[in-house]
């Protein structure tokens, strides 16, 4: 078992453009969540699945983000035209539902630089 | 509105001292995580509580969660310089899968 990771650690991308994120969650784990962290913040939650079910979204995540988990494994977060006010680290984490908690794994994120 | 209050956002000490992170809310929660975050890495889990009163230790760190399940606190004997990071909680509210989180303790321990 190797955590949760995600691809790419890194973008730095121009006003306007489009970006994809992957989150691989941990394998046995049903729950994938997508969470947003600006400097000096806590992280604030965007989104998550249920297997391949999409349950909860914030008001965070306006129509130009999409959150995908095709077949319950691995999620990917679009961002279109991005903004500089996406600029932030992006963190995904992952839970085995459980009857008396759900602890979430948290991955290392991808820090998006929007110029 | 910040559900998950955390004091102090900055503490400085040197190694050896005690220190205490405090993690307050009005609301109940379920559930409260504790997470350390390095810079530009995403938050590692320290400990997870459930249970109104419950203590836990891991090592120098000891965790307790309030009776009535609004808060919690972090204690750490000795601190050393590879204490220093971000500590972070966060709680789940019955209902509502996503995490809540406070805004952290940057804590540095210096040699």
């Amino acid at each position: 078992d190797t955590g949760v990771s995600q691809d790419p650690r890194h973008k730095i991308t121009k006003r306007g453009q489009n970006v994809t994120f992957r989150c691989d969650p941990i394998s046995e784990h049903n729950r994938l969540y997508w969470y947003r962290q600006t400097l000096g913040q806590g992280p604030e939650f965007l989104t998550y699945f249920q297997n391949e079910a999409q349950l909860e979204k914030s008001r965070l995540l306006s129509d130009r983000f999409s959150a995908e988990r095709p077949k319950g494994s691995f999620s990917t977060l679009e961002i279109q035209r991005t903004e500089q006010g996406d600029s932030a680290m992006y963190l995904c984490a992952s839970s085995l539902l459980r009857p008396s908690t759900d602890t979430q794994y948290f991955g290392p994120g991808t820090r998006l630089t929007v110029l | 509105t910040q559900l998950l209050e955390q004091s102090p956002q900055f503490l400085s000490i040197q190694e050896g001292e005690n220190l205490t992170v405090y993690c307050n809310s009005s609301s109940v929660f379920s559930s409260l995580q504790w997470y350390r975050q390095e810079p530009g890495e995403g938050p590692v889990l320290l400990v997870t509580v459930v249970t109104g009163g419950e203590v836990k230790k891991l090592k120098r760190l000891t965790f307790q969660f309030g009776d009535a399940r609004k808060d919690s606190s972090l204690h750490i004997t000795a601190a050393q310089p590879g204490d220093t990071g971000l500590y972070l909680c966060a709680g789940a509210r019955g209902g509502s899968e996503k995490l809540v989180f406070g805004k952290g303790t940057k804590l540095t321990v210096n040699p």
